[in-house]
């Protein structure tokens, strides 16, 4: 089944401590992004990946990072969590050319909720 | 700068009522255009897009928009709502040629039994 996955789904962590959520589609997607969700801000880009080793900020990129070493997978990091990242966070993943720009629509994974406390 | 502007955070509808969602964009050049659905505890799904030809594209479910690119405007409609139909809606705008979205704030949708 295509899908994108992600891991956990639920979070409790104190602010400080790093952690990963890990990202993985099965439909060899070039394509691959991170939104977080917050009420009545609707979903911001936090970073995404046009390809292996190729990535860019998007409009929320303060305290987090990517990375981008395999086609299915692509972790989000916060290095030092903080309360205002405490968010619902999706990971998405779509087909796309390189210098071209997406092709087609973007493929939802289930969402990690987040608390920092 | 760009954006994505839902008019209505909350709508509520009787079942058969007509719906319509407005979504405009500021957004330089070309764009495509897309409508997401997320259930209640579902991640999100697409509903509609429109890349190009005609302006007036049709989705799952029933749904419909039509891309009015001189108001810079891409409505949902759907002329009979259903109790399952209540959800979250959202409009995203890309740039043509382009990685970024933009994601409008959503649009509650409540329809009574």
């Amino acid at each position: 089944e295509a899908q994108v996955t992600q891991n956990p789904r639920y979070l409790i962590t104190v602010t400080g401590k790093k952690l990963t959520v890990t990202c993985s589609q099965n439909m060899n997607h070039e394509y691959m992004s991170w939104y977080r969700q917050d009420p009545g801000l609707g979903l911001r880009q936090i970073y995404y990946s046009m390809n292996v080793e190729v990535t860019d900020k998007g409009d929320v990129p303060e305290g987090y990072k990517v990375s981008r070493k395999e086609k299915r997978n692509f972790p989000l990091i916060l290095e030092s969590p903080s309360p205002n990242q405490t968010s619902l966070y999706f990971c998405a993943s779509s087909l796309s050319r390189t210098r071209g720009g997406l092709t087609d629509t973007q493929y939802f994974g289930p969402g990690t909720r987040l608390t920092v406390l | 700068a760009q954006s994505v502007s839902q008019h209505n955070h909350h709508v509520i509808l009787s079942e058969a009522a007509s719906l319509e969602l407005g979504c405009n964009y500021s957004y330089g050049g070309t764009v495509n255009l897309f409508w997401y659905v997320q259930y209640p505890g579902q991640h999100l799904q697409l509903l509609l897009k429109y890349f190009s030809g005609d302006p007036l594209v049709k989705g799952i479910k029933g749904f419909e928009a039509e891309f009015i690119k001189s108001k810079f405007s891409f409505n949902l409609r759907k002329p009979s709502v259903q109790w399952s139909d209540t959800a979250e809606y959202f409009c995203a705008v890309q740039g043509t040629g382009g990685f970024k979205t933009i994601f409008g704030a959503g649009t509650r949708l409540f329809v009574k039994a």
